[in-house]
């Protein structure tokens, strides 16, 4: 049981280029969620998802693309990065929306 | 809007003393009120939760209480010890129910 896994850990991209942030979890979590973590910001929600097939927007959505087309994977998707876009990006999940969130251990994101 | 206030953002204890953080929300329909606790460089992790039909809940050290007229809560650490240093997040639902609004996190030091 690995719980919520996320990749990669760091990355380094050029303003311009377009990723995709990967998570997975093997808890059967129906929630899943994206959240940024910027100093002295606390932590912001991108996206989120409460099934497979559905997805919405939370605080910050502008610049990213989520999809969920299974239970288990929520990729984060930037598609144009920009320096503003430099962040600690954390996958969370859990078995109900809003409830007992167990969190990836993040990814380090640089844009020059 | 939703917001979840979250105060001091720095908090530094002689290791024995107790430490309080306290935050306020703004939606009066919430319910479900956690606490995260992020060691450096490391993923939030849930440490204590409160729901709405309770006041107090106590978990060794640590105790959440809630008031839901004044729409505060607060995380009391008892005994402090170095070990406790960390930054810690509560949250709380946003309007729609499935977001979970952090708020902006307390560095909290314990010299020994």
């Amino acid at each position: 049981n690995a719980g919520v896994t996320q990749t990669p850990k760091f990355q380094v991209l050029k303003t311009g280029q377009s990723m995709t942030l990967q998570c997975a979890q093997d808890m059967n979590h129906e929630y899943m969620s994206w959240y940024r973590q910027d100093p002295g910001m606390g932590l912001r929600l991108i996206h989120y998802s409460v099934g497979a097939g559905i997805t919405d927007q939370g605080e910050v959505p502008n610049g990213y693309n989520v999809s969920r087309s299974t239970t288990e994977d929520f990729p984060l998707r930037l598609l144009s990065a920009a320096p503003s876009q430099t962040s600690v990006y954390f996958c969370a999940s859990s078995y109900e929306a809003g409830y007992g969130y167990t969190f990836g251990s993040g990814t380090r994101l640089t844009v020059v | 809007g939703e917001n979840v206030e979250q105060h001091p953002s720095t908090l530094s204890v002689q290791e024995g003393d107790s430490a309080v953080i306290k935050c306020t929300y703004s939606d009066s329909a919430s319910n479900y009120f956690p606490w995260y606790k992020q060691e450096l460089g490391k993923r939030p992790q849930l440490i204590i939760d409160i729901r709405s039909n309770v006041g107090e809940k106590k978990d060794q050290r640590i105790a959440v209480t809630l008031n839901k007229t004044a729409k505060h809560f607060s995380l009391h650490i008892t005994e402090t010890q170095p070990e406790d240093s960390a930054v810690y997040f509560c949250a709380a639902p946003g309007y729609n129910t499935d977001k979970l609004i952090f708020g902006t996190g307390t560095r909290l030091q314990v010299f020994p």
